[in-house]
């Protein structure tokens, strides 16, 4: 069964600090990890990773796939009031018949001013 | 706990014919679904937001009568395309939830419309 875990659930910080999200999976024919900042309707997509060790960088923004250790993690840095969300990780997953995306459950971060 | 289930995972259908997606809360009740649709560069759209009993709320530009939404149940909303054509080819993703346990994702479903 697919499995993805995100650490923390949640995270209170101040405006300016730096944050490190975890997310690690379990799933069967990997593709690739997206990563969505939730904060109304829809998720925002922020990354999509392929390749290990390669790090994609938007802004204060930056994540990182490791791909031996079946995890990526998502930074921000100098972190605002406007990053407070969920921040969704999903692998996706393809391979024959299947295509899947399996969400974690999120972190929720909060930042105060 | 609180698993979302969505079927069938890909459905390849002929143009003109209907598909009905299924998103089930297999361990919770959910008041509320809400279904996305994904378009290239991986960005999610909502479509829709169903609550039980009542009739779904649909964003602005989805055509209510050609994505029928219906939320029977606590654990069950379906999502039917009717007369499907080929620009209906996308990644539908249902999420489903309470404001208060917070909302989990299905595993999507890979329609595509020939």
């Amino acid at each position: 069964e697919d499995k993805v875990v995100q650490s923390p659930l949640s995270l209170v910080v101040h405006e300016g600090d730096t944050v490190t999200l975890n997310c690690s999976y379990e799933v069967t024919n990997f593709r690739s990890l997206l990563w969505y900042k939730q904060e109304k309707k829809a998720p925002t997509f922020l990354f999509m990773l392929t390749s290990s060790g390669i790090e994609k960088k938007s802004g204060r923004l930056s994540s990182i796939l490791d791909k031996k250790e079946l995890s990526s993690i998502l930074n921000i840095t100098a972190t605002q009031t406007g990053d407070s969300a969920i921040y969704l990780c999903a692998p996706w997953s393809s391979g024959g018949s299947n295509y899947k995306l399996t969400f974690g459950k999120g972190t929720l971060l909060t930042v105060n001013p | 706990g609180a698993v979302v289930s969505q079927h069938p995972s890909r459905v390849i259908c002929k143009s003109g014919t209907s598909v009905k997606i299924e998103c089930r809360s297999l361990d919770f009740q959910a008041t509320t679904m809400f279904w996305y649709r994904q378009f290239p560069k991986k960005s999610l759209m909502l479509m829709a937001t169903s609550n039980e009993g009542s009739k779904a709320t649909y964003e602005q530009g989805v055509e209510k009568d050609k994505f029928l939404i219906n939320h029977a149940s606590l654990t069950l909303s379906t999502l039917t395309v009717t007369s499907a054509h080929p620009e209906d080819s996308s990644f539908y993703i249902c999420s489903a939830g309470t404001a208060i346990g917070g909302y989990t994702f299905g595993s999507g479903t890979r329609l595509t419309v020939v």
